[in-house]
């Protein structure tokens, strides 16, 4: 079976700073990768989607990036963070030819 | 408006006592997933339907999905202080391509 990792698992940023998180999956091969936030009082929003290396689709527009430089890697990006990015961050994984979404154990993030 | 609605948003059992958790769509659903989180983890998987009128069933959970796939149902049957947490149902509109979109969820506790 496949495990996700995340890291780190708690983030506090001032506003304009960087961001990086990564992802990264053991387990399987090829697999669609993807970034959820969940934000209080707003559920849990898709934001990228992968279905390879470089293979980048933004689901809403937004202050955030993602990459894909190896096909078990997942990152979540930002140059300058605004306050509203505060959130749970979670990566999942779905394997080629399965149905089921596997997720991390995310990583939360303050911006302040 | 959403195009996913749970109900209730929140519930309060007494240990021993069944619920249910309804999950509602706009529209059409490809496939529907239930999940369960606990405050600040990763979601884990509980059931996924895809045909209308299906019925799965784990341990003392059963999850529905109606015949028009856009209303689904998951029972619990005498609850556990362990079946305690978050209760997510997410929708795949896109064809099985893993994009979900998820209701409000349902936070139930369960009362020893």
């Amino acid at each position: 079976s496949q495990t996700i990792h995340q890291w780190p698992a708690t983030l506090v940023q001032p506003v304009g700073s960087p961001l990086s998180l990564e992802c990264t999956v053991e387990g399987t091969s090829n697999p669609n990768l993807y970034w959820y936030r969940q934000a209080a009082g707003r559920g849990l929003q898709l934001l990228f989607y992968s279905v390879g290396i470089g293979q980048i689709s933004s689901e809403v527009p937004q202050n955030l990036s993602a990459s894909r430089p190896q096909d078990r890697q997942f990152i979540l990006s930002s140059k300058k963070l605004l306050l509203s990015d505060s959130g749970f961050y979670l990566c999942a994984s779905r394997r080629a030819g399965a149905n089921v979404l596997t997720f991390g154990a995310g990583s939360r993030l303050t911006v302040l | 408006s959403q195009e996913l609605e749970q109900s209730p948003q929140s519930l309060i059992v007494q240990e021993g006592k069944n619920l249910t958790i309804n999950c509602t769509s706009s529209k059409t659903l490809y496939g529907l997933y239930w999940y369960k989180q606990k405050y600040g983890e990763g979601l884990i998987f509980l059931m996924m339907l895809q045909k209308g009128g299906e019925e799965k069933s784990h341990e003392k959970i059963t999850a529905k999905l109606d015949e028009k796939k856009q209303q689904s149902s998951l029972h619990i049957t005498a609850s556990q202080p362990s079946h305690a947490g978050i209760y997510l149902c997410g929708a795949d509109y896109s064809g099985n391509t893993g994009k979900l979109i998820f209701g409000q969820g349902t936070t139930l506790q369960v009362k020893p």
